[in-house]
């Protein structure tokens, strides 16, 4: 199985403020990986793919990075809504697995 | 509108059984593989199964092989996970979604449907 690594567990921060949160694969996935968004009590969304493929119609302040084994999911000018937790997610066989979230809250 | 909805959750000891379903309406599900993700209460997602289009292919996470079984009617437009020697840990909230490929080679789930809540009593 492909471990996921996600760090931190959980921030704090302001709207306005970049955020930066890391997934880390126990060995390499290329870059299939993928973000998704989640709001409490709702279903996850799907934001990015192949690691930094948007999907239709998310903001472009969501962007990710990453090859291999090491992934970054950035979000620019942290807006309201997306206070979140985010999930990654790779998909490089039939078995795919999740990084355990990272929780964004206010500050 | 593109839709999933999921039944059949509930309050079930442990040792029992319960068979999810998961309803489609505004795609169709024969064109897809599809899968089943669970969240438990406070944790993250964690994959449970997945199916091929035609259900020729199926595959679980290692903790419910043996007892979980995923299947689909075509026809109906319908997904299942017939879940049977339910332990506590399986106590979550169960998500079908559809997982398709978003570019070649590049599988994600993209749409989800509103997830329905399985309580395993010890």
């Amino acid at each position: 199985d492909i471990q996921m690594t996600q760090s931190p567990s959980s921030l704090s921060a302001s709207v306005g403020d970049r955020v930066t949160i890391t997934c880390r694969a126990s060995r390499s996935i290329s870059n299939y990986l993928n973000w998704y968004q989640q709001k409490p009590g709702k279903a996850p969304k799907l934001l990015i793919y192949a690691a930094s493929t948007l999907q239709t119609g998310v903001p472009s302040r969501f962007s990710g990075s990453g090859s291999g084994t090491d992934f970054t999911l950035t979000i620019t000018s942290l807006q309201p809504e997306d206070f979140a937790t985010y999930h990654c997610q790779q998909s490089l066989n039939s078995f795919p697995t999740f990084g355990q979230g990272t929780k964004v809250e206010i500050k | 509108e593109v839709q999933l909805v999921e039944s059949g959750g509930g309050l079930v000891q442990a040792g029992g059984s319960l068979r999810l379903s998961c309803a489609a309406s505004g795609l169709t599900l024969q064109n897809y593989w599809m899968g089943w993700v669970r969240q438990a209460p406070g944790k993250g997602l964690e994959w449970v199964a997945n199916i091929k289009k035609d259900g020729s292919e199926k595959n679980y996470v290692d903790s419910v092989k043996g007892r979980f079984t995923i299947s689909r009617d075509n026809a109906e437009n319908s997904l299942y996970l017939q879940m049977n020697s339910l332990k506590a840990e399986d106590t979550a909230v169960y998500y079908c979604a559809r997982y398709i490929m978003m570019a070649v080679m590049f599988d994600a789930f993209d749409i989800w449907g509103q997830g329905t809540a399985v309580t395993v009593s010890s």
